[in-house]
């Protein structure tokens, strides 16, 4: 079981570009959410998937959009990045959501700067 | 509306001494609590949860937590640090039927030898 995986680990772009980071877990888990992590400020919600199908809006989704391709996988993308969105970016996935059901397991990140 | 509160950015303590770290809830329903650490460069792992039934929780590592109510906290201790516990520590509050945790802005436990 590789839990949840997270590709590139590493990213430079130059403002204006966009990318795609990609999202995979193999627990069979029916939600899947994006954070972003700031220095101070703890981890912020993105966006998340309740289960497949379903997309909703975090606390910070300005900037970006998402994807559930299926079941394992769950794309976040930014169609034109901007210094502010200089971070580390974790997915996380979890039975399903509401109350105990949020035990989440977190991917090992993607630190994303951009020039 | 659910938030959490960690006191402390940055806690030390000497490697055998008592770990403290400090969590206040803030929920309007019984919530669902939880503790991550998170070591460098890598993602949060579950530490321990409290879901309504035991106060005191306990977890891996030979962490545990206590719920009080009367005093909207959900604290993490350990008796004695060790130097593999020197990393971040964030306290997450859910609520049943919601669908996203709540994080506070993490602490970050130093062991000193």
């Amino acid at each position: 079981n590789a839990g949840v995986t997270q590709t590139p680990k590493f990213q430079v772009l130059k403002t204006g570009q966009s990318m795609t980071l990609q999202c995979a877990q193999d627990m069979n888990h029916n939600s899947m959410y994006w954070y972003r992590q700031d220095p101070g400020m703890g981890l912020r919600l993105i966006y998340y998937s309740a289960s497949e199908g379903t997309t909703d809006k975090g606390e910070v989704p300005n900037g970006y959009n998402v994807s559930r391709l299926n079941k394992r996988e769950f794309s976040l993308r930014l169609e034109s990045a901007a210094p502010s969105q200089t971070s580390v970016y974790f997915c996380a996935s979890s039975e399903r959501t509401g109350g105990a059901f949020h035990e989440q397991y977190f991917g090992p990140g993607t630190r994303l700067t951009v020039t | 509306a659910q938030s959490v509160t960690q006191l402390g950015s940055h806690v030390s303590v000497s490697e055998g001494a008592l770990v403290l770290l400090r969590c206040n809830y803030s929920s309007s329903v019984p919530p669902y609590l939880f503790w991550y650490v998170q070591y460098p460069n890598q993602g949060l792992q579950l530490l321990l949860k409290y879901t309504s039934a035991a106060t005191l929780v306990k977890g891996i590592n030979g962490f545990e937590a206590e719920f009080k109510k009367s005093e909207t906290s959900f604290h993490l201790t350990k008796p004695s640090a060790h130097m593999s516990d020197a990393a971040e520590y964030f306290c997450a509050v859910s609520r049943p039927g919601a669908n996203n945790l709540f994080f506070g802005t993490g602490t970050r436990l130093t062991v000193i030898p």
